[in-house]
């Protein structure tokens, strides 16, 4: 069976610093992979995919993800982060026909 | 109302009530899943209907009883449960099962079980 695992599960970055959320996966299949964020009092919401072709995949609100293979990574990446990213985020593996949901991370931006 | 909407949004109840969970969804999508979402916990599938039928149960106690009447609403109806089913619930929808597309959420119901 496909797992995720998410290092760390609160990350804390300055305004305006970069963002690195990780996410490694098991998979004996090629896998689609994804990251949702949830905001407080909210459902998830879809960041990012990747399916197939270019292995950096980019996403809303200024998000991107490279997919790895050998290092079997999906690495969640922002710039510059903003005081509005503060949220939960979830990677998630395909697994058949469902999508299996790592811990979640819950990322902190200080002033 | 547009996406998926969820009612309530909370709920407290005794362990001898009974109660249910609705969920519709406004997007055209013919799969729909409910997941607890507990504290420290990954999300857990509970079920999945695809088509208005239900495809996939994980092992979840009977206390717990999906009904889907139509692809746009679905329901959790809820007796006898216990304290450790506290977690908020999500409902989700999709264009298809497969495992590529996207699922869209609901808010949730935050379920305080006394």
């Amino acid at each position: 069976a496909q797992s995720v695992t998410q290092l760390g599960s609160h990350v804390s970055v300055s305004e305006g610093a970069l963002v690195l959320l990780r996410c490694n996966y098991s998979s004996s299949v090629p896998p689609y992979l994804f990251w949702y964020v949830q905001y407080p009092n909210q459902g998830l919401q879809l960041l990012l995919k990747y399916t197939t072709g270019a292995t950096l995949v980019k996403g809303i609100n200024g998000f991107e993800a490279e997919f790895k293979k050998s290092e079997t990574s999906f690495h969640l990446t922002k710039p510059s982060a903003h005081m509005s990213d503060a949220a939960e985020y979830f990677c998630a593996v395909s697994d058949r026909d469902k999508i299996i949901f790592g811990k979640g991370t819950r990322l902190h931006i200080l002033p | 109302e547009t996406g998926v909407t969820q009612t309530p949004r909370h709920l407290v109840m005794g362990m001898t009530n009974k109660k249910s969970l609705k969920c519709e969804q406004h997007l055209g999508h013919n799969a729909m899943y409910w997941y607890k979402q507990s504290a420290k916990k990954p999300l857990e599938l509970m079920f999945v209907y695809s088509l208005e039928e239900r495809v996939e149960n994980n092992s979840v106690p009977s206390r717990f009883s999906p009904e889907c009447p139509n692809s746009s609403h679905l329901f959790l109806h809820l007796h006898t449960l216990q304290p450790e089913d506290s977690a908020l619930y999500l409902c989700a929808s999709s264009h298809g099962r497969a495992n590529y597309n996207e699922q869209f959420f609901g808010p949730g119901t935050r379920l305080t079980v006394l």
